[in-house]
């Protein structure tokens, strides 16, 4: 167990629905990543939250949105779901705001669009 | 436009004997590089970093070697085990302030017995 929390693990929804991935980070950690991991795409980086701010956007569509609370959990919210949104979401965390250490990642939400 | 990349979709090496996988970057702006290793239905683990001042860095049987002139990057493991079966992946971070690593596609390395 990484101590990164990814809810749910598996989810299966329709084309034009929208959904919500959950994670707690790490406890301690105020970063909080969001990757997405699909087939022929390997590992891309959507957000980055840290300590309830948005620091860092990546190749994050219009259609996805990111937040992180104040107890530091985070959501991220896909709407208008397409068939080539079904991939693998990653969340990870870590104590600061970047570090050569890497960060932790948990173990994924493994999103199906049908 | 890919700026880590893996060339190597998959190795097989012989247990005992010394695994090298091998990345290319295209971005000098990169602060540091990672290599990961990721089980099938886990989350990526963190395994060696390197930052950009440094062309060698060795922890236990992990080694990672970079070479700044060629963009190239390279990570050793001796003596290669079972348990290292796993798919390896380089990642990037740095140059423009975001903190998201830029991660190469993986090398899935099989450890044969």
């Amino acid at each position: 167990d990484s101590g990164v929390t990814q809810t749910p693990k598996h989810l299966i929804t329709a084309t034009g629905q929208r959904v919500t991935l959950r994670c707690s980070p790490r406890s301690g950690d105020l970063s909080v990543y969001w990757y997405q991991q699909s087939l022929d795409q390997g590992l891309q980086f959507l957000i980055q939250y840290y300590n309830g701010e948005e620091r860092a956007k990546g190749n994050i569509l219009e259609r996805f949105s990111a937040q992180q609370f104040p107890d530091l959990h985070s959501e991220l919210n896909l709407s208008s779901l397409e068939l080539g949104d079904s991939a693998l979401y990653f969340c990870a965390s870590s104590v600061g705001a970047g570090t050569m250490y890497g960060y932790t990642f948990g173990s994924g939400t493994r999103l199906t669009v049908v | 436009d890919q700026q880590v990349k893996q060339n190597s979709p998959s190795l097989s090496v012989q247990e005992g004997r010394i695994s090298i996988l091998n990345c290319d970057y295209t971005n000098s702006m990169f602060d540091y590089f990672l290599w990961y290793k990721k089980y099938p239905a886990e989350g990526p683990t963190f395994l060696i970093s390197i930052s950009s001042i440094k062309d060698k860095n060795e922890d236990g049987r992990f080694t990672v070697f970079l070479n700044k002139s060629a963009k190239h990057l390279s990570l050793h493991i001796v003596p290669s085990q079972p348990g290292d079966s796993a798919v390896y992946f380089c990642a990037a971070n740095g140059g423009g302030g975001a903190d998201g690593l830029t991660f190469g596609k993986g090398t899935h390395l099989i450890i044969q017995p």
